[in-house]
């Protein structure tokens, strides 16, 4: 079945310093969707990619899809304590319903 | 306008009991999801709910079934529980959409113990 692979696990940052996630499917995926799991929280959308080398910007957040549809990544510039979080991929393959979603990594912010 | 909502928000149980765990979907919205999250992972899909009929389940057993009923809201029930079974579970509500899987409202969650 579609395996989601995301990395790093964990990534402790200092305050002001960029982050970055990675994400890649087994499979080529349909769409891929973003999402932030505060602690002790649920899971909260951020936004989803349909089109094969889709970039998107939300503030200081960029996302991107690759050219084949089987990788994304997730850059944060300059980030700020209220980033912390895990941060999940969640994808889609072909007219599957089904969202597969990443293993997450966990962002943790120094002040 | 109300946002998805779960109950109840805790729960323990034993082996080999039963237990049913409620949804309400955001307003307006007409498909239902369900995961399991274990502590430190992923949620995991378990299955979609839509017209009250499942169309789509994940890697689960039949131990795991749905109901969906008239009014959108829908219901998860695991028997014969397992230590396992112990997770986070979550229900995501969407609006059905023609060709992209649409941005998933998730709820707050249940916590399930099984002892």
């Amino acid at each position: 079945g579609q395996q989601v692979m995301q990395i790093p696990q964990y990534q402790h940052v200092q305050e002001g310093e960029d982050f970055t996630t990675y994400c890649n499917s087994s499979t080529t995926l349909s769409n891929i969707q973003w999402y932030k799991q505060r602690p002790g929280g649920h899971p909260v959308f951020l936004i989803q990619l349909v089109k094969s080398g889709e970039v998107k910007k939300q503030k200081r957040l960029t996302f991107q899809f690759g050219e084949a549809k089987k990788n994304s990544s997730l850059h944060i510039t300059a980030t700020q304590t209220t980033d912390v979080g895990t941060y999940f991929c969640a994808g889609a393959s072909g007219s599957a319903r089904q969202l597969t979603f990443g293993s997450g990594t966990q962002l943790t912010v120094l002040p | 306008d109300a946002g998805v909502t779960q109950s109840p928000t805790h729960l323990i149980k034993t082996r080999g009991q039963q237990v049913t765990l409620r949804c309400s979907p955001k307003s307006g919205h007409d498909t239902v999801s369900w995961y399991q999250q274990a502590l430190g992972q992923g949620p995991q899909f378990i299955f979609q709910y839509y017209e009250e009929e499942e169309r789509q389940r994940g890697n689960f057993p039949d131990r795991f079934s749905g109901h969906q009923f008239p009014n959108y809201s829908s219901e998860l029930n695991v028997n014969a529980l397992l230590l396992g079974d112990s997770a986070l579970y979550l229900c995501a509500s969407s609006l059905v959409g023609s060709t992209t899987y649409n941005e998933q409202f998730f709820g707050p969650g249940t916590r399930l113990t099984v002892l």
